[in-house]
């Protein structure tokens, strides 16, 4: 069973600065990765999948990169709307495991 | 638009089973995988289960591996989660998620979440 793990657990960014969030997986995933955003009280959105293309609505502050087991969440100017929770997902195989989450907080 | 519905959450005894509900409209329901995902409040999100668009193919996480099962109507465009043996580490938001296709594919639409309580 495949095993993501996210790091920082937690990320203090001033408004407007950028932020890059890491997510790493214990065996190749090649690019069958997702990233969600979650806000208090609500359900996650989808943000990317395969690494790097962006769902339906998602802005272009956006971005991803990486493969096989090592990939990244770039939020490239952050606004008051973007602190939440991001989480990375593989979906390479049968088990869709999360990753552990990333906080993003105001600093 | 795409909506997804839970119901069936509440409070239930260690031991005892219950089953979610989901409601799905808004979209070809048939052509879609689902899933069910949960969250301990507070805590990360935790991947339950998938099945394929037409039913023929489901899988489990481990932890609830032989206890819970998934199922769906796609005449009635409805998902189940039929949960047995519950133990208090049950206790989490449960949520029904569209895949982004029929197979095995990340959650493009969620529902709102149902909480289960499992205590005594």
């Amino acid at each position: 069973e495949i095993v993501m793990t996210q790091s920082p657990v937690t990320l203090s960014v001033s408004p407007g600065e950028g932020a890059t969030l890491t997510c790493g997986a214990s065996q190749s995933v090649t690019k069958n990765l997702a990233w969600y955003q979650q806000k208090p009280g609500q359900a996650p959105k989808l943000l990317l999948y395969g690494v790097s293309t962006r769902a339906t609505g998602i802005p272009a502050r956006f971005s991803g990169s990486g493969s096989e087991t090592n990939f990244t969440l770039t939020i490239s100017s952050l606004q008051s709307e973007d602190f939440a929770v991001y989480y990375c997902q593989h979906y390479n195989t049968w088990s869709l495991a999360f990753g552990g989450g990333t906080k993003v907080e105001i600093k | 638009q795409v909506q997804l519905v839970e119901s069936g959450g509440g409070v239930v005894q260690p031991g005892r089973s219950l089953t979610l509900s989901c409601a799905a409209s808004g979209f070809t329901f048939r052509n879609f995988a689902m899933q069910w995902v949960r969250q301990v409040p507070g805590k990360g999100l935790e991947w339950l289960t998938l099945i394929y668009y037409d039913g023929s193919i489901e899988y489990y996480a481990d932890s609830v591996k032989g206890r819970f099962t998934i199922s769906r109507d796609n005449s009635k465009n409805m998902l189940y989660l039929q949960m047995d043996s519950l133990t208090v580490a049950d206790t989490a938001v449960y949520y029904c998620a569209r895949g982004a296709g029929p197979m095995i594919v990340p959650q493009d639409y969620w529902g709102q979440g149902t909480l289960v309580t499992v205590s005594s």
